[in-house]
């Protein structure tokens, strides 16, 4: 299996920061990752897919970069809102596997 | 509008059975890949099971001869079907739909809770 490793596990940061999560695959997954957003008490919501491109409805300051073993998630100009969960997943085979998340909170 | 509701979970003693069903509407659910994602409390994300084109199915390696994932082209519906439950099974159960293309689960339920305790 796949094994997606995530860091930080947690992050504090402020409004208007930029901040950047990584996750890095055990083995070459090429451009198969995802990156999501759950906040307490809700479905996980897709925010990137392909490594680098914007799902629909979400919004324009979350951009994702990378390709093989290495990824980053970067949010440009943190808002209160964004204080969530940050999951990878690997979609390059089953199974399926997500990193252990980082838990993002505004200061 | 895509939809995902499931329903079906409950409280179950170890070593029994739930069905967990899963009505989509806005979409065909044979017309993509699906799978069942879990997450214990206060736990990450887990992938469980997925069906694919040709009906050809996988499963995470600790649910496999235990659970049984289907779907059903004219209801509409994604089922998962759970026999000899474990303790460790207990999470919040979410029905998801794999985008048709580059990865990522772009669709989800709001999950089913499934408790397995004696």
């Amino acid at each position: 299996d796949i094994q997606m490793t995530q860091s930080p596990y947690s992050l504090y940061a402020s409004v208007g920061d930029r901040v950047t999560i990584t996750c890095r695959a055990s083995q070459n997954i090429g451009k198969w990752l995802a990156w999501y957003q759950q906040k307490p008490g809700r479905a996980p919501i897709l925010l990137i897919y392909g490594a680098a491109n914007l799902q629909s409805g979400a919004p324009s300051r979350f951009s994702g970069s990378g390709f093989g073993t290495e990824f980053s998630l970067t949010i440009s100009r943190l808002q209160p809102e964004d204080s969530a969960s940050y999951y990878c997943q690997q979609a390059h085979t089953f199974p399926i596997t997500f990193g252990q998340g980082t838990r993002l909170a505004i200061k | 509008e895509v939809q995902l509701v499931e329903s079906g979970g409950g409280l179950v003693q170890p070593g029994g059975s739930l069905r967990l069903s899963c009505a989509a509407s806005g979409f065909i659910v044979s017309s993509n890949d699906m799978s069942w994602v879990r997450q214990a409390p206060g736990k990450g994300l887990e992938w469980v099971a997925g069906v694919i084109k040709d009906e050809v199915t996988y499963y995470l390696d600790s649910v496999r001869g235990r659970f049984t994932i289907s779907r059903h082209h004219s209801g509409n519906e994604v089922f998962l079907q759970m026999n000899s439950l474990r303790v460790e099974d207990t999470a919040l159960y979410y029905c998801v739909r794999h985008r048709s293309s580059e990865g990522g689960l772009d669709s989800w339920g709001q999950g089913i809770l499934v408790s397995v305790s004696s």
